[in-house]
């Protein structure tokens, strides 16, 4: 079946960076782009940017410019999302989504992936 | 912050209709961008439930309906259940901002 399988949780100190895998599986993998998705404790969802894997062309939110880098490793069907100079206010949960194709919007979404920035 | 906005919060009791709004602008809603509504439960990932402004992916119950007009967009559900409490989203396409991608603010949905 399709799933998206997301890498687990993370500590991290403000100012480092964090790295995040969603591995697919069940589809095509270089067929659907992916989207990066997070949400703060109790907030709502923020979109982050979006990676096709079938070139690696990205688009990213003009929040995150500069400090995120998506990527992909077609040989294992892998993106990866890293997120630098962490701060206290990237504490979330980190979603893989990918973009349907027949049906649109974000159709499979992978588990979640939770990180928390502390001193 | 969100361009789309919704209400907070909405209830019904069991069996009842109600209703979420997503009132967006001229750049994405107005624009004709597809509005999508997502699902999410208590401690779990969203979920696609309403796509293209008005499909339903496979398996969501038909209860759930979705519609689009001018520069909003609304969510139905009819016959509330129990299991139907969780926070629902819409997402569109915005052509104004490098957030290209835009999530509404969320609405809980209580049954009472």
């Amino acid at each position: 079946q399709v799933q998206l399988v997301q890498s687990g949780a993370e500590v991290k100190k403000p100012g480092a960076s964090v790295k995040v895998s969603c591995k697919a599986s069940g589809y095509t993998f270089t067929s659907y782009y992916m989207h990066w998705v997070r949400q703060a404790p109790g907030q709502g969802l923020e979109w982050m940017g979006i990676i096709n894997p079938s070139g690696g062309s990205t688009s990213y939110a003009q929040k995150f410019q500069g400090r995120v880098t998506m990527t992909r490793d077609t040989s294992t069907s892998t993106v990866y999302m890293e997120l630098s100079s962490l701060r206290s206010e990237d504490t979330a949960v980190y979603y893989c989504a990918r973009e349907g194709v027949s049906v649109y919007g974000m159709d499979v979404w992978g588990q979640g992936t939770t990180v928390t920035v502390s001193s | 912050q969100s361009v789309l906005t919704q209400p907070p919060s909405v209830s019904g009791a069991p069996g009842q209709r109600v209703t979420i709004s997503c009132t967006g602008s001229s750049s994405n809603i107005g624009a004709g961008y597809d509005v999508h509504w997502y699902q999410q439960l208590p401690g779990t990932a969203p979920k696609l439930l309403i796509y293209g402004n008005s499909n339903r992916p496979s398996g969501v119950p038909d209860r759930f309906s979705g519609s689009k007009s001018g520069t909003s967009a609304s969510l139905a559900i009819s016959g509330l259940q129990a299991e139907d409490e969780a926070d629902y989203y819409c997402q569109s396409y915005d052509s104004s901002l490098s957030a290209h991608y835009v999530f509404g603010t969320g609405t809980k949905v209580t049954v009472l």
